[in-house]
C-alpha cells in the first residue's frame, strides 16, 4: 500500500488559514488523494478527495501537486471546531482505507 | 449524520466472552470496513466486505470474524475477549469503486472487564 507522511502536529490561530501537508511520493496513476479528519470520540468525517486537479468544496480546498507526490489540505478561516486529526489517505478504487498517524491540528482563539 | 448507524454504542463485557457489533451501511453503499481504534494504536483497518464478499483483510485476530448479509448490514464478530480488545470499533460505507469516499458510524465503544 502506498504510504502518507503528515507532520505530527500543527498549530493555528482563529480565523487564520492552515495549510496542510502530505507527502504520498510512492503514489500510482489510480490513487486519490483523500482527507478525512476526526473529532475527539467521534468517527472520521470526510473532508475532501481529488485525483489530479485541484478541488474545492465548502469545508476545505486541496492542492495537488503537478506530480502528484505532495498535496495541501486548506482550511481558508480556522475556527475552534476544526481542531481534530487530519487524515491524508491513498484511496484506490474500490480498495482499502489505510489511515496513518495523521496531523493533529489545535486552533488557538 | 452520516447515514451509518452503528449498534450497540456501548458495550461492557468479561473476558472471554464473545460479543457482536452491528453496522448499517448507507443505503445503496455495497462496500462496508471494519476498524479498530485503542489509544494507543491509532486508527487500525481490519476487513472491507463488497456485496457480501471479503475484498481485502487488515490486521484483523483470528479471534475475530466479520460478514456482510444479503441486506447489506454487517456484523463483527469478537469472541474470547481479552482486555487489551477495549477499543473503539467503527464501522464505515462506501458506494461502488469510483473514488468516491467513505462514510463513518459515530462507533461501539467495547470495554472488556
Amino acid at each position: 500500500d502506498a504510504k502518507t507522511t503528515q507532520p505530527n502536529s500543527m498549530e493555528s490561530n482563529e480565523e487564520e488559514p492552515v495549510h496542510l501537508p502530505c507527502n504520498h511520493s510512492t503514489i500510482s496513476g489510480t490513487d486519490y488523494i483523500h482527507w478525512y479528519r476526526q473529532l475527539p470520540s467521534q468517527g472520521p468525517e470526510y473532508v475532501i478527495h481529488g485525483l489530479t486537479s485541484n478541488v474545492n468544496n465548502r469545508m476545505a480546498s486541496l492542492a495537488i501537486a503537478e506530480d502528484r507526490k505532495s498535496s495541501t489540505l486548506i482550511l481558508h478561516r480556522a475556527t475552534l471546531r476544526d481542531a481534530a486529526v487530519y487524515y491524508c489517505i491513498l484511496h484506490n478504487q474500490g480498495g482499502k482505507l489505510i489511515f496513518g498517524q495523521g496531523t493533529e491540528l489545535s486552533v488557538k482563539p | 449524520d452520516s447515514g451509518v448507524t452503528q449498534t450497540p454504542k456501548h458495550l461492557i463485557t468479561a473476558t472471554g466472552q464473545r460479543v457482536t457489533l452491528r453496522c448499517s451501511p448507507r443505503s445503496g453503499d455495497l462496500s462496508v470496513y471494519w476498524y479498530q481504534q485503542s489509544l494507543d494504536q491509532g486508527l487500525q483497518f481490519l476487513i472491507q466486505y463488497y456485496n457480501g464478499e471479503e475484498r481485502a483483510k487488515g490486521n484483523i485476530l483470528e479471534r475475530f470474524s466479520a460478514q456482510q448479509f444479503p441486506d447489506l448490514h454487517s456484523e463483527l464478530n469478537l469472541s474470547s475477549l481479552e482486555l487489551g480488545d477495549s477499543a473503539l470499533y467503527f464501522c464505515a460505507s462506501s458506494p461502488t469503486g469510483t473514488g468516491g469516499h467513505a462514510f463513518f458510524g459515530q462507533g461501539t465503544r467495547l470495554t472488556v472487564v
